[in-house]
């Protein structure tokens, strides 16, 4: 089945706990991108990918590094976390940037 | 202003009702054009993309005004299925989400 894998799907930690959220994706797409979602916000794209070893940051870069060594994974690492990156997040794939996204089911995490 | 502009809602409809949403967004150089649902808490998937002559899917039609910079998304016969939130995205070099409109059709 074609899908986009992220884990952990809910997380709670305390803030400066270094955490990685992992993304994997089956259907052989180039392009993958993270998102967070906030209520009254919307979907804001977080640092995106065009290829293996090719990432550009986003709206809302900061506090987040990403890294893209194999075509399948995209994962999403906060050195030191804060509680203003509470937040529901989603990584997405896509064969081009600007066609038809398929997101991850989420993943809620909480900065205490 | 806002790349996308979407009335938050809710809209309240009553099952069989017919509604319709509007967006506006401010880059006339966006190309493509999308409508994504997202269910409560779920991630977003694609609804529809919307064409320069307008395309109907089922119950759903989907319109494009570029001298206007607006897309419309008009639902027929509404299910308790549909409700959700619709997110309007128009596409130049990357995909830019709307923050939704919300729909609850009840019984």
């Amino acid at each position: 089945e074609a899908q986009v894998t992220q884990n952990p799907r809910y997380l709670i930690t305390v803030t400066g706990k270094k955490l990685t959220v992992t993304c994997s994706q089956n259907m052989n797409h180039e392009y993958m991108s993270w998102y967070r979602q906030d209520p009254g916000l919307g979907l804001r794209q977080i640092y995106y990918s065009m290829n293996v070893e090719v990432t550009d940051k986003g709206d809302v870069p900061e506090g987040y590094k990403v890294s893209r060594k194999e075509k399948r994974n995209f994962p999403l690492i906060l050195e030191s976390p804060s509680p203003n990156q509470t937040s529901l997040y989603f990584c997405a794939s896509s064969f081009t940037q600007a066609g038809e996204l398929f997101f991850g089911e989420g993943s809620r995490l909480t900065v205490l | 202003r806002k790349e996308v502009e979407q009335d938050p809602g809710p809209f309240n409809v009553p099952e069989g009702a017919t509604v319709a949403f509007n967006c506006t967004y401010s880059n006339s150089a966006s190309q493509s054009f999308f409508w994504y649902r997202q269910d409560c808490r779920k991630e977003p998937k694609l609804l529809m993309s919307v064409y320069s002559s307008g395309n109907e899917d089922g119950r759903f039609t989907a319109q494009l005004n570029r001298a206007s910079q607006y897309i419309s998304l008009l639902i027929r016969d509404s299910k308790l299925s549909d409700s959700a939130t619709y997110l309007c995205v128009p596409s130049f070099q990357k995909l830019v989400f709307g923050t939704g409109t919300r729909l609850l059709v009840s019984p």
